[in-house]
């Protein structure tokens, strides 16, 4: 079975603090792929990045990055220097490597972010 | 270069209405998914469809819901007799799905708010 874990479900912090967002998944599958989205209050869903199982190298694009740790299943994302802009609800998602589950997205619950001037 | 376009943002019906939600996958994509967004929780998978293929919806209820993608047009979720318990915001998503090439990012919509009085 395919399950993400955002156990974080609000955090509030202060223009110009780090913040990371937790993201632990469960699957059997041995490819498997991890997204995460920005929902921001207009309430469209943004797609920020997508890492395949095989690839643990983090990346980092602007003040954002991510942590794919295999060992520990988990794919956090972390905030530089946060801004009031980064406001939003953050949503990590799972989907599979084989037929049936590669088009077929889970998701978390969601972390809702506020990030405060 | 249109994203997906979803209409109307927001739709009220009363019990035993029915309600019809449209999603304009973005220019290129084949395939088209739906999801539901109860409040304070992520987003559950509904169904998966090419055109004129229903391709998994494993995720919608048995009785009163439907989706359909046809050759022309977009793609249309329905709800029959709506009952109060489908208050919702309901997404789309379209992606290009190439299992070989691993193209399966899927692109979301801004949603539909469903409100049943």
């Amino acid at each position: 079975a395919q399950k993400v874990t955002q156990a974080q479900t609000e955090i509030s912090v202060v223009e110009k603090e780090d913040v990371t967002l937790d993201c632990v998944y469960e699957t059997r599958d041995t490819t498997y792929y991890l997204f995460w989205y920005k929902q921001p209050p207009s309430g469209e869903l943004v797609f920020l990045i997508r890492r395949n199982s095989f690839d643990e190298q983090n990346e980092i694009s602007g003040r954002y990055s991510w942590n794919f740790q295999k060992s520990t299943s988990s794919f956090n994302f972390t905030i530089t220097a946060s801004q009031v802009v980064d406001s939003a609800v953050y949503f990590c998602a799972l989907s599979g490597g084989d037929l049936y589950n590669f088009n077929k997205f889970y998701f978390g619950s969601g972390t809702k972010l506020n990030v405060k001037p | 270069n249109a994203g997906v376009m979803q209409n109307p943002r927001h739709l009220v019906r009363r019990r035993g209405q029915e309600a019809r939600l449209r999603c304009s996958p973005m220019k290129g994509h084949s395939h088209v998914y739906w999801y539901r967004q109860l409040p304070e929780e992520g987003l559950k998978f509904m169904v998966y469809l090419q055109k004129e293929n229903i391709i998994d919806e494993s995720g919608m209820p048995k009785e009163r819901f439907s989706a359909e993608f046809p050759k022309e047009g977009p793609s249309i979720l329905r709800i029959q007799q709506v009952v109060r318990g489908d208050s919702a915001a309901y997404f789309c998503a379209s992606s290009l799905s190439d299992r070989e090439l691993a193209k399966n990012i899927q692109y979301f919509g801004a949603g539909t708010r469903l409100s049943v009085l």
